[in-house]
């Protein structure tokens, strides 16, 4: 099974400022998969990525980019440029069969 | 992506009523659905899970009898919150996983129960 630890419970940031949300994983499987949903003050889960162990790449997805790294067990993700719109609550989260979602990170980006 | 909806989107009821919530898999059949709840400013959590065609997989602390799941076909799935009191009132999310690939699941938009 995957545990997943999201230290930041809140965070605010001025619009424009870069920001990063910290994930650290502990799992003792070999093969695993890591995601990151944005949770926006709608309530709909938004799907943003998902990852897989054999995978070390950064990934860069416009103004979002997330860095995995097995040494250091973390999958941080970065939001370059904050905007007003990127205010919401993410979740990083193990495959669904581990079933437990962690209380998440709170961004407020101000204007 | 996978498209999952649910309906309805919110519904206010009045004490000791029951409310249905549906959750259908539009694109995909889902071998697994499972059934969140969300409290204000909390994470989701958990109730149960269901497979197509058995009887659902309650996490503790959940009444099965409060909550009841039926997923009678690959693409629906029900959550019935019967007999329903304020403290039942919060945000109530689906999500379904096709047989293709456990590591991953698609949510629904979310139903916003309100009971008076």
């Amino acid at each position: 099974a995957q545990k997943v630890t999201q230290a930041q419970t809140e965070i605010s940031v001025v619009e424009k400022e870069d920001v990063t949300l910290d994930c650290v994983y502990e799992t003792r499987d070999t093969t695993y998969y890591l995601f990151w949903y944005k949770q926006p003050p709608s309530g709909e889960l938004v799907f943003l990525i998902r990852r897989n162990s054999f995978d070390e790449q950064n990934e860069i997805s416009g103004r979002y980019s997330w860095n995995f790294q097995k040494s250091t067990s973390s999958f941080n993700f970065t939001i370059t440029a904050s905007q007003v719109v990127d205010s919401a609550v993410y979740f990083c989260a193990p495959p669904p069969r581990d079933f437990v979602f962690g209380p998440g990170t709170r961004l407020s980006v101000l204007p | 992506g996978a498209v999952v909806s649910q309906h309805p989107s919110w519904v206010i009821c009045k004490s000791g009523t029951s409310v249905k919530i549906e959750c259908r898999s539009l694109d995909f059949q889902a071998t697994t659905m499972f059934w969140y709840r969300q409290f204000p400013k909390q994470s989701l959590m958990l109730m149960a899970t269901s497979n197509e065609g058995s009887k659902a997989t309650y996490e503790q602390g959940v009444e099965k009898d409060k909550f009841l799941i039926n997923h009678a076909s690959l693409t629906l799935s029900t959550l019935t919150v019967t007999s329903a009191h304020p403290e039942d009132s919060s945000f109530y999310i689906c999500s379904a996983r096709s047989g293709r690939d456990s590591n991953e699941q698609f949510f629904g938009p979310g139903t916003r129960l309100t009971v008076l």
